[in-house]
């Protein structure tokens, strides 16, 4: 596709419940970020993939979290047993690294909302 | 730590009102200072890659500039289009990008 592609756009939720949240990067971008952004906040590192390395997973604020990327394209971000603090606006980016400065796309992101 | 402020949080200009956006950043070695616009609903769109000290960027009526220290996002003359969280970030040595909370700026007609 032109951009990247993150699906649901709005994702509503019970406490508890387990929930996925997809992202399809733009053809060719190695590396891919998820991102949370919660109101009021800036963005909130969550985990990077670049190619087939290990991915970062430094920023997963528990382990209820968790993160897949398929064949090095698709990326599936897990949660589960949501909790209300889990409400945010979760963006997935992606990028051709290959140089310092190397600018992100992102996609519209998923509004979860966890009741 | 790797740090990034920006200010102010809000800022309400008329139609034509210039000013400015601040982003302050600490972080041991910059690779890149960037500015995003986030509209509601949507993710961050990509503005401007600064690399060092003195440089500077313009696309419109929007001029980016960089110092050791801070960057400055300047609005010539806005129209309400304009209207948009504007977003800071640096990335330091790895590829964590770093982000501010933003500045949501509101031009009236």
């Amino acid at each position: 596709g032109a951009g990247v592609s993150q699906s649901p756009s709005n994702k509503v939720t019970e406490k508890g419940k387990d929930v996925e949240l997809r992202c399809d990067p733009i053809s060719g971008h190695t590396a891919l970020y998820w991102y949370r952004q919660s109101l009021g906040q800036g963005l909130e590192f969550l985990i990077y993939f670049q190619g087939n390395s290990a991915p970062d997973k430094s920023g997963l604020p528990s382990d209820r979290f968790s993160a897949e990327r398929t064949g090095g394209s698709v990326s599936t971000l897990t949660i589960q047993r949501t909790q209300q603090e889990d409400s945010a606006v979760y963006l997935c980016a992606s990028s051709s690294p290959g140089r310092a400065g190397e600018k992100l796309f992102f996609g519209s992101g998923t509004q979860l909302s966890v009741l | 730590e790797d740090q990034v402020t920006q200010s102010p949080e809000a800022l309400r200009l008329q139609e034509g009102e210039s000013s400015s956006l601040n982003c302050s950043y600490t972080v041991s070695g910059l690779r890149g200072l960037f500015w995003y616009r986030q509209d509601p609903g949507k993710g961050p769109e990509f503005l401007f890659t600064l690399y060092s000290a003195g440089e500077e960027k313009e696309k419109e009526r929007l001029k980016a500039t960089l110092t050791k220290k801070e960057s400055f996002l300047h609005i010539t003359a806005p129209k309400p289009e304009d209207s948009a969280t504007y977003l800071c970030a640096v990335q330091p040595p790895t590829y964590k990008y770093i982000f501010g909370t933003g500045t949501r700026l509101k031009v009236l007609a």
